[in-house]
């Protein structure tokens, strides 16, 4: 059963410590997607990658938030230093030949508090 | 740029009502448009898409309906169980465009029985 894995699933830090979020796409989908979601702005596009590439990131701020995909089966997102409003569930989602019709796949996201 | 406002929550029914939420778009180009679900502590499901004007996407009794002369992409469902629970989102990306897919704000659905 192919589905996008994230860890850590929950994720309690003190403010201005480092954070990272892992996401494990589907093994041959070449389209990754972050999402940040809160109950102020929903669901906010971070930054998205193509055949490990960053297409997109204007959603992300860039002073303290960084997305990488080192290899075709990693996805990740760190932020430094982390703040309390950063407090949110993070998503990653992953596609294939994303053409406008193919679905997004999403895993059940790491909820982070930043205390 | 690219934009979805679907009506906001919550919303409450009893079990067998008939359910619509309100989907309306901004886009350039030709969208393809979609539905998702997520339950309570899940990530987002896709629950029905569309991908041309006129298209009728639908699973699980549920339709939407591609509306370009309304810009619309309204969901529906003629009988809701209490299964059904859960926030729904309209969403779009852009074909040949930068395919970003842009999310409206959800929609909180409980159904009780």
């Amino acid at each position: 059963d192919a589905r996008v894995t994230q860890t850590p699933r929950h994720k309690v830090t003190e403010m201005g410590q480092e954070v990272t979020m892992r996401c494990q796409p589907i093994l041959g989908h070449n389209t990754v997607f972050w999402y940040r979601q809160t109950m102020m702005q929903g669901l906010e596009l971070l930054a998205y990658f193509r055949n490990r590439a960053p297409l997109d990131d204007s959603g992300m701020p860039k002073d303290r938030f960084s997305a990488e995909m080192p290899d075709a089966t990693l996805a990740t997102l760190k932020i430094q230093p982390s703040e309390p409003r950063d407090s949110a569930v993070y998503f990653c989602a992953s596609g294939l030949r994303w053409q406008g019709g193919s679905e997004a796949f999403f895993g059940q996201g790491t909820r982070l508090t930043v205390v | 740029g690219n934009s979805v406002t679907q009506m906001e929550g919550p919303v409450t029914l009893s079990e067998e009502a008939f359910l619509t939420i309100n989907c309306t778009y901004t886009a350039t180009g030709y969208p393809s448009l979609f539905w998702y679900v997520q339950y309570p502590g899940e990530g987002l499901q896709l629950l029905l898409k569309a991908t041309k004007a006129d298209d009728k996407g639908s699973n699980k009794g549920f339709e939407a309906t591609y509306r370009k002369e309304t810009t619309s992409f309204h969901l529906e469902k003629g009988s809701v169980q209490v299964s059904d629970s859960a926030v729904y989102f309209c969403a779009l990306t852009n074909q040949g465009g930068s395919e970003k897919l842009v999310f409206g704000k959800g929609t909180k659905l409980t159904v009780n029985p």
